[in-house]
């Protein structure tokens, strides 16, 4: 799998957009782009996937360049619930594991 | 419905003894994971199953860890011998099957060897 790297940590006023970058430079053509988020002393959590069109769910919505090499997560009215920590992920789809970085710490203040 | 469920939740063992963690994965799913979580670090991949047979265990890191899933449901990681270093959170995740695109977290069991 693609590695990705992410932001170490983000701030974010409750209530604005949230928006988490991701670059996956050497991601291939079979892979897609995973996001699961991690709140405090809680499991992961899956928030939204895609290959290379925008994809938008009732959580977030993905934004992925036209090369693919980067992507941004977006959280369209942040609140304090948000805080966690976002991992980005590049998987070819349908196979076993996930291989999680650091994360992005998001942090939304009031 | 209920999540995916592990006991238990906090484990405390000395040095050299023998620890067996439980997960019970969501109702009807087929595919169980086992990742391991150090602080401050994303979680690491250890084992998979489909079904009753573990289709990849390339991420147990030495053979004092061994997982099982007799039955095809509730899945118990046993690690032997254990070391100082083997102290993290163990989290278990199911998906309805190989194919599926979400994987749903069970809240983990803190495992500290003293």
């Amino acid at each position: 799998d693609a590695k990705t790297t992410q932001p170490p940590s983000m701030d974010c006023a409750e209530g604005r957009a949230a928006n988490l970058p991701c670059n996956h430079s050497t991601i291939s053509g079979n892979e897609y782009v995973y996001w699961y988020r991690q709140i405090h002393s809680q499991g992961p959590q899956y928030i939204i996937h895609g290959l290379k069109n925008n994809e938008t769910n009732e959580m977030a919505s993905l934004i992925i360049t036209e090369d693919r090499k980067s992507s941004t997560l977006i959280l369209p009215h942040a609140t304090l619930r948000d805080t966690a920590v976002y991992y980005c992920i590049v998987r070819v789809s349908y196979t076993d594991k996930l291989i999680f970085g650091t994360g992005t710490r998001l942090q939304v203040f009031p | 419905g209920a999540g995916v469920s592990q006991t238990p939740s906090n484990k405390v063992t000395e040095k050299g003894k023998y620890v067996e963690l439980r997960c019970d994965p969501i109702s009807g799913h087929t595919a169980l994971y086992w990742y391991r979580q150090s602080l401050g670090q994303g979680p690491e991949f250890l084992i998979y199953f489909q079904g009753t047979g573990a289709a990849d265990d390339s991420g147990l890191p030495n053979d004092r860890f061994f997982a099982v899933r007799p039955e095809g449901s509730v899945s118990t990681l046993k690690i032997q011998r254990t070391e100082r270093g083997d102290s993290a959170v163990y989290l278990c995740a199911s998906s309805l099957n190989a194919r599926s695109d979400e994987q749903f977290f069970g809240p983990g069991t803190r495992l500290t060897v003293l």
